[in-house]
């Protein structure tokens, strides 16, 4: 069986600042990690993923994620936000067949 | 355009009245996938199919049923809508027969059941 959580359900952020989303999983065997945004009244669109190779993912929009087998960790990164990075974020799993989400953190850029 | 195309949108039905929600991709993937989401709960996979006539249970299958007779095409069934089924349902497809690629994801159906 495979979990995700991720530790904040909300995170409120200036505009230009930094921002981190901090997930971690439970699985017995070796999985692949994502991350999902969802802007408003709209489906999800990947961010990035980790297959396998470099622990450091860099996906679109100036996101990047670093996986960390020790800790079972997949945090994801940003440099510096804009108002249009105001959305839900998911972290997902997968072994196999199934794709497990996180429940979400919504990340409010504000001016 | 490649996308992934669910019908209806919205649907209001009472409790107990069958009915089908629909899924379709151009993209010719094989792996096809339906999700439910929930405030406080993220999405939850219902079923997911790995091909043609290839389905299997998700983590919350109860009450809900599907069939993959065609590539493109992945209806979710409620057999006897209950108004604990009320939800934001996703249909999502890759490419290959598992969800390791990038899952593209329709537009959302919004269900309520009275």
């Amino acid at each position: 069986a495979q979990s995700v959580t991720q530790l904040d359900s909300q995170v409120p952020v200036f505009e230009e600042a930094p921002v981190e989303l901090r997930c971690n999983y439970s699985s017995s065997v070796s999985v692949y990690l994502f991350w999902y945004v969802q802007y408003p009244n709209q489906g999800l669109q990947l961010l990035l993923k980790y297959l396998s190779g470099s622990t450091l993912v860099k996906g679109i929009n100036g996101f990047e994620a670093e996986f960390n087998k020790s800790q079972t960790s997949f945090h994801l990164r940003k440099p510096s936000v804009h108002i249009s990075d105001t959305a839900e974020y998911f972290c997902a799993v997968s072994n196999d067949y199934k794709l497990s989400f996180g429940a979400g953190t919504t990340v409010t850029v504000r001016a | 355009e490649a996308q992934v195309t669910q019908n209806p949108r919205y649907l209001i039905t009472v409790t107990g009245k069958k009915l089908t929600v629909t899924c379709s991709q151009n993209m010719n993937h094989e792996y096809m996938s339906w999700y439910r989401q929930d405030p406080g709960l993220g999405l939850r996979q219902i079923y997911y199919s790995m091909n043609v006539e290839v389905t299997d249970k998700g983590d919350v299958p109860e009450g809900y049923k599907v069939s993959r007779k065609e590539k493109r095409n992945f209806p979710l069934i409620l057999e006897s809508p209950s108004p604990n089924q009320t939800s934001l349902y996703f249909c999502a497809s890759s490419f290959g027969d598992n969800p390791n690629t990038e899952a593209f994801f329709g537009q959302g159906t919004r269900l309520t059941v009275v």
